[in-house]
């Protein structure tokens, strides 16, 4: 089965500045990746997502890059602010399935 | 509510009881999850249903029976638990299975004692 590990398991910035988180993945057949943001005491929230047939993928100040050949994608978040504080979690699909990372914290510090 | 919507928000329950999780959609979805995450450990998918058909059973130990009587509901029938199942069990929903953003709801948190 997929396999999808993530890094780091813990993350602090400073406000302002850039937080990127990495995964790495080892199904060839899987084809969506989404990353969800979950606030302490909060469900799961979808941030970005990112399909195998494009490479990158950006929404105000979060992004999200995809390379299929290395089987790696990560999220970048730029101008980090007290409010991007909390658990991402990276998954990739195959289709019905869906495999997670163990999520990174983000603290941002003010 | 709009939403996913999950009942009851906390449960405590012994090893011998039977109990049941209880998840709606109000989104208009055909595809509902139920998942288990612990921590430290990934979210872990344990059922996939699509229009009230099963589609995925990832191995998940027969203590746990999902029922889905239509698009709207899903339910996850627990039976003779163990302590190592205590975990937060979140429900979710999803247009369609497949390449489509899965919406949570809030969780059960579930202690077995």
């Amino acid at each position: 089965g997929e396999n999808v590990e993530q890094h780091p398991s813990t993350l602090s910035v400073q406000e302002g500045d850039s937080a990127v988180i990495k995964c790495t993945y080892s199904d060839s057949a899987s084809n969506y990746f989404p990353w969800y943001k979950q606030e302490l005491g909060k469900r799961p929230q979808l941030i970005i997502d990112i399909r195998s047939n494009v490479g990158e993928k950006k929404d105000q100040r979060i992004a999200v890059t995809l390379n299929k050949t290395a089987k790696h994608f990560s999220l970048h978040i730029t101008e980090t602010q007290p409010e991007d504080s909390a658990v991402y979690f990276c998954a990739a699909s195959t289709g019905n399935q869906f495999y997670f990372g163990t999520g990174t914290s983000l603290t941002v510090i003010p | 509510e709009t939403g996913v919507t999950q009942t009851p928000r906390h449960l405590v329950m012994g090893m011998t009881n039977k109990k049941s999780l209880k998840c709606e959609q109000h989104l208009g979805h055909n595809a509902m999850y139920w998942y288990k995450q612990s921590a430290k450990k990934p979210l872990e998918l344990m059922f996939v249903y699509s229009l009230e058909e099963r589609v995925e059973n990832n191995s998940v130990p027969s203590r746990f029976s999902p029922e889905c009587p239509n698009s709207s509901h899903l339910f996850l029938h627990l039976h003779t638990l163990q302590p190592e199942d205590s975990a937060l069990y979140l429900c979710a929903s999803s247009q369609q299975t497949g390449l489509h953003e899965q919406f949570f709801g809030p969780g059960t948190r579930l202690t077995v004692l």
